[in-house]
């Protein structure tokens, strides 16, 4: 199976400053056929289910806020939150969709503010 | 709307069986791979089982497998998850995901949660 593996395990950033968070999968997801990156971020916030938010590693889910990005390619992603709002204290996983299935995801980055 | 609304979980002793119920509305139930995630308490998302639109193919996680059976019912809309055998490795929060024709998951059910206690 694909190990994924994110960093950090949590951060504390203030109101209005940037969140980065890593994920690095134990092989590459990248598709050559198609040059996708089988990668998502989803969002948990507290007493809820997760929420898709990212998908082919960078295409943002419809009505996700643009201060969301994600970034990255093959083995190493990225997901970044510019300019952190309260509503954005959660924990965010990555998902790699490349094996069908399992379609593992990554331990979880807690965000909180600073 | 899409809605996905788990329901069966609760308390159950060690050694015993559960059977998870997820009603899907609002999409094309019957095009889309479906599948079980579970949260322990405190802890992550780990990815249990799935299963394919027409119910052919499934995938267990190692954790699970030989005591876990999914399935489906593509005329009643709804996804099912037979459990054996629990123990307290097995509690928490199980979800219900719909696939996407993109693979990731695109819908969430709220959640049914599984207890094992004596």
């Amino acid at each position: 199976d694909i190990v994924m593996t994110q960093s950090p395990d949590s951060l504390a950033v203030s109101l209005g400053e940037r969140a980065t968070i890593n994920c690095k999968s134990s092989q590459s997801i990248l598709y050559s056929s198609n040059n996708k990156n089988y990668l998502a971020w989803y969002q948990q916030k507290p007493g809820q289910p997760p929420k898709a938010l990212i998908y082919w590693a960078s295409t943002r889910e419809s009505g996700v806020p643009d201060r969301f990005s994600g970034s990255g390619s093959g083995t190493d992603f990225t997901l970044t939150i510019n300019s952190l709002q309260a509503e954005d204290v959660a924990v965010y996983y990555c998902q790699q969709y490349y094996t069908v299935p399992p379609k593992t995801f990554g331990q979880g980055t807690k965000v909180e503010i600073k | 709307e899409v809605q996905l609304v788990e329901s069966g979980g609760g308390l159950v002793q060690p050694g015993g069986s559960l059977r998870l119920s997820c009603a899907a509305s609002g999409f094309s139930f019957s095009t889309y791979g479906m599948h079980w995630v579970r949260q322990a308490p405190g802890k992550g998302l780990e990815y249990v089982s799935g299963i394919n639109s027409n119910g052919d193919s499934t995938y267990y996680a190692n954790s699970v497998k030989g005591r876990f059976t999914i399935s489906r019912d593509n005329s009643k809309n709804t996804l099912y998850l037979q459990m054996g055998s629990l123990t307290v490795e097995d509690m928490g929060v199980y979800y219900c995901a719909s696939g996407t024709s993109v693979g990731y998951f695109g819908y969430w059910g709220q959640g049914t949660l599984v207890t094992v206690s004596s």
